[in-house]
């Protein structure tokens, strides 16, 4: 089975201070994204990349940075924490042949206070 | 511009009746749609897909979707439903914009009720 973690599954930060979420995934999968999910609002995907040191922007970008420097670990990183993303934040995985069949993390869930 | 609707915020219904969940999507070309569902305090897990070929998609825990490019839909649905099957669904449609990145437009979900 495919499994992907997450490095917490809830997180209490202040705001402006700088947040960090891992991903992990053992299936050695090519495709890693990072979204967050709010109620009425479904996913939005926030960065994705295709390959180490790859990524590319999703929908909503803006206050997130992403690093991906071995093809197991994904990391999305909060500058400076705001209110407005407290969130779920949901880490997937896939593979290059199919990368739409995508492999989700239990989710973290950041309140920023 | 490219996008998934699911109109019902929620649906209930009684255990061993049949169940729906309503998608529908905007893209241009042909589409490539999914489904994965969200139980309780768990992530989500992919449980089908259409890309060609046949209408009627089959999945996982006995769920099926129907694509119908006239009604640009792809509901989801079961003959019997679960108490187990509660859960959060998200109906998705691959980015045609961004092929084969895996990019995916999620609606905003449908919660499913099935009571006893």
């Amino acid at each position: 089975d495919v499994k992907v973690t997450q490095s917490s599954r809830y997180l209490v930060k202040r705001t402006g201070e700088k947040v960090f979420l891992e991903c992990v995934q053992d299936m050695d999968h090519e495709n890693m994204f990072w979204y967050r999910q709010d109620p009425g609002l479904g996913l939005r995907l926030i960065y994705f990349s295709y390959d180490v040191k790859m990524k590319e922007k999703g929908d909503i970008p803006e206050g997130y940075s992403v690093s991906r420097e071995k093809k197991e670990r994904f990391s999305l990183i909060l500058e400076s924490a705001s209110t407005n993303q407290t969130s779920m934040y949901l880490c997937a995985s896939s593979w290059g042949g199919s990368p739409e069949t995508q492999y989700f993390g239990p989710g973290t869930r950041l309140l920023v206070l | 511009a490219q996008s998934v609707a699911q109109p019902e915020d929620q649906v209930n219904v009684a255990e061993g009746n049949p169940l729906t969940v309503k998608c529908t999507y905007s893209v241009s070309g042909n589409p490539y749609l999914f489904w994965y569902v969200q139980y309780p305090n768990r992530g989500l897990q992919f449980l089908l897909k259409y890309i060609t070929g046949d209408n009627l998609v089959k999945g996982s825990y006995g769920f099926e979707a129907e694509f119908n490019k006239s009604q640009t839909s792809f509901h989801l649905k079961k003959p019997s439903a679960l108490v187990s099957d509660s859960a959060l669904y998200f109906c998705a449609v691959r980015d045609m914009g961004s092929s084969n990145t895996g990019k995916l437009i999620f609606g905003q979900g449908t919660t499913l009720q099935v009571k006893p």
